[in-house]
C-alpha cells in the first residue's frame, strides 16, 4: 500500500477555498486516490476519488498532476459544518479490501 | 440515499460478556466490512467479507471476534468476551462487487454506516 502524507491539521474562515495537499510517493499504476471526511463520532464519509488530472463533484474536486505523486482536495466556499478529519487513502480497487486510514487532516473553519 | 445503518448506537457492557453489533449494509452491495475507531486514534479495519466467507482480517481480529450474515439484509460482528481495550466505535461498510474486465471481482467505493459506540466496564 502507497504510504501517504498530509498536513496534521488546518485552519481556514468561513467562505475560503481549502487546498489539502496529500503526497503519496510510492503510488502504483493501479492505484486509485480516494478522500473520505469524518465528523466526530460519525463514520467516515466518501467525498471523492480519482486516478488522475481532475475530478469534480458537488462536493468538492480533486487535482492530480501528471505524475500521481500528489492530489489535492479543494473544498470551495467553505463553512462551519466542514469541520472535520479529512483522509487522503491510495490503494487498487483489485487487491487488498482494507481502507488503510491514516491520521488525516484536522480541518477547523471558524467564522 | 441508500445508506449504511448500523445498531445500536451505543452498547455498555460487563468486561467478559458478549456483544452483538448489527449492520444493514446497501441493498446491492456484496461487499462487507468493520472498523473500529478507539477514542482519538486511527479508523482500524477489522474484517471483510464476500460471498458468505471472509475475505481478509486484520490482526486486531483474532479468535474472539466473529462475522455472520445470518440473513439476507444483516451483517454482525460478535465479540466473544468483551475486553475493556475493545471500547471503540465500530463502523460496518459495504460496498458494491463489479465484474472487472478480466474476469476478477473489483471492489468498488465503501461507504459506512454510522457506528456503534462499545463501552466494556
Amino acid at each position: 500500500l502507497a504510504k501517504t502524507t498530509q498536513p496534521i491539521s488546518m485552519d481556514s474562515y468561513e467562505g475560503q477555498e481549502v487546498n489539502i495537499t496529500c503526497s503519496h510517493n510510492n503510488i502504483a499504476t493501479n492505484d486509485y486516490i480516494t478522500w473520505y471526511q469524518q465528523f466526530p463520532s460519525q463514520g467516515p464519509r466518501f467525498i471523492i476519488q480519482g486516478y488522475k488530472t481532475k475530478v469534480t463533484n458537488e462536493v468538492a474536486s480533486l487535482f492530480i498532476p501528471a505524475d500521481r505523486k500528489s492530489s489535492t482536495l479543494s473544498l470551495p466556499r467553505v463553512s462551519l459544518s466542514d469541520t472535520a478529519v479529512y483522509y487522503c487513502l491510495v490503494g487498487d480497487n483489485n487487491s487488498g479490501y482494507a481502507l488503510n486510514f491514516g491520521k488525516g487532516t484536522s480541518l477547523l473553519v471558524t467564522p | 440515499e441508500p445508506e449504511v445503518t448500523q445498531t445500536p448506537s451505543h452498547q455498555v457492557t460487563q468486561m467478559g460478556q458478549e456483544v452483538i453489533l448489527r449492520c444493514v449494509p446497501i441493498s446491492n452491495h456484496l461487499y462487507f466490512y468493520w472498523y473500529r475507531q478507539i477514542l482519538g486514534q486511527k479508523v482500524e479495519f477489522l474484517v471483510s467479507f464476500y460471498n458468505n466467507e471472509i475475505s481478509e482480517k486484520s490482526e486486531i481480529f483474532d479468535d474472539q471476534f466473529s462475522v455472520e450474515r445470518p440473513d439476507g439484509s444483516n451483517f454482525t460482528l460478535k465479540i466473544r468476551s468483551t475486553k475493556l481495550e475493545d471500547s471503540a466505535m465500530y463502523f460496518c461498510a459495504s460496498s458494491e462487487a463489479l465484474q472487472g474486465t478480466s474476469g476478477s471481482v473489483v471492489r468498488e467505493t465503501q461507504y459506512f454506516g454510522p457506528g456503534t459506540r462499545l463501552l466494556v466496564l
